[in-house]
């Protein structure tokens, strides 16, 4: 597709279950970065692949927090065992190899922990 | 700890006016500064970028100011329009490291 393309828009769970959200970037584009975007606030980092190699994890808040690029192409972030302080917008963004490019974002995933 | 610090919180302008939104930053290592708008329920969008290398972008009616000495930088909007009306994020990396750190952003209305 044209653009980053985020799965699925809207998620709502009870409390301690597992969720997975996905995120198809922009065909080509080496890198992949996961942001969450508190209501009101800037988005914040939590991981990032250069291919299928997770590079930078050192956002991810808990052990909870999970995510995977097998192929070097999509990815997922998995939450496992779910709290209320989970609920925010997950973005995810793509961009060409190399250092500072600009990073092109999906419309991300609103998650609502019940 | 906040990497980029940004105001104002939220601004308010009439059609054609020049908003300007400010943010500061600490680290020396950022080397490269862009500017984000987003719409409710959609993605940030990228709308300008500059390097430490130069102070003063333009792209069309989006203006960065860039101040290395300070540490500052800011967007002007000119010829402001209701379509504006939006919440902008600036930003900061470096080059090594590719995640970006934002700032709390500016919810900026545009009445007409």
């Amino acid at each position: 597709g044209a653009g980053v393309s985020q799965s699925p828009r809207y998620k709502v769970a009870k409390r301690g279950q597992d969720v997975a959200l996905r995120c198809d970037p922009i065909s080509g584009h080496v890198s992949l970065f996961w942001y969450q975007q508190a209501l009101g606030q800037g988005p914040e980092f939590l991981t990032y692949f250069q291919n299928e190699a997770q590079l930078d994890k050192s956002g991810l808040p808990s052990d909870r927090f999970f995510a995977e690029r097998p192929e070097g192409s999509v990815s997922t972030l998995k939450i496992q065992r779910t709290q209320q302080e989970d609920s925010a917008v997950y973005l995810c963004a793509s961009s060409k190899e190399g250092g500072n490019q600009p990073q092109h974002f999906g419309d991300g995933t609103r998650l609502s922990i019940l | 700890q906040q990497q980029v610090k940004q105001s104002p919180q939220s601004l308010i302008v009439q059609k054609g006016g020049i908003p300007i939104i400010n943010c500061a930053y600490e680290n020396t290592a950022f080397d490269y500064f862009p500017w984000y708008q987003q719409f409710p329920g959609k993605g940030p969008a990228l709308l300008i970028a500059i390097r430490p290398d130069v102070s003063e972008k333009k792209e069309g009616r989006f203006t960065i100011s860039f101040n290395k000495s300070a540490k500052q930088f800011s967007l002007h909007i000119m010829d402001s329009q209701p379509g504006d009306s939006a919440t902008y994020f600036c930003a900061a990396s470096m080059n090594n490291f590719n995640k970006f750190y934002f700032g709390s952003g500016t919810k900026l209305n545009v009445k007409p």
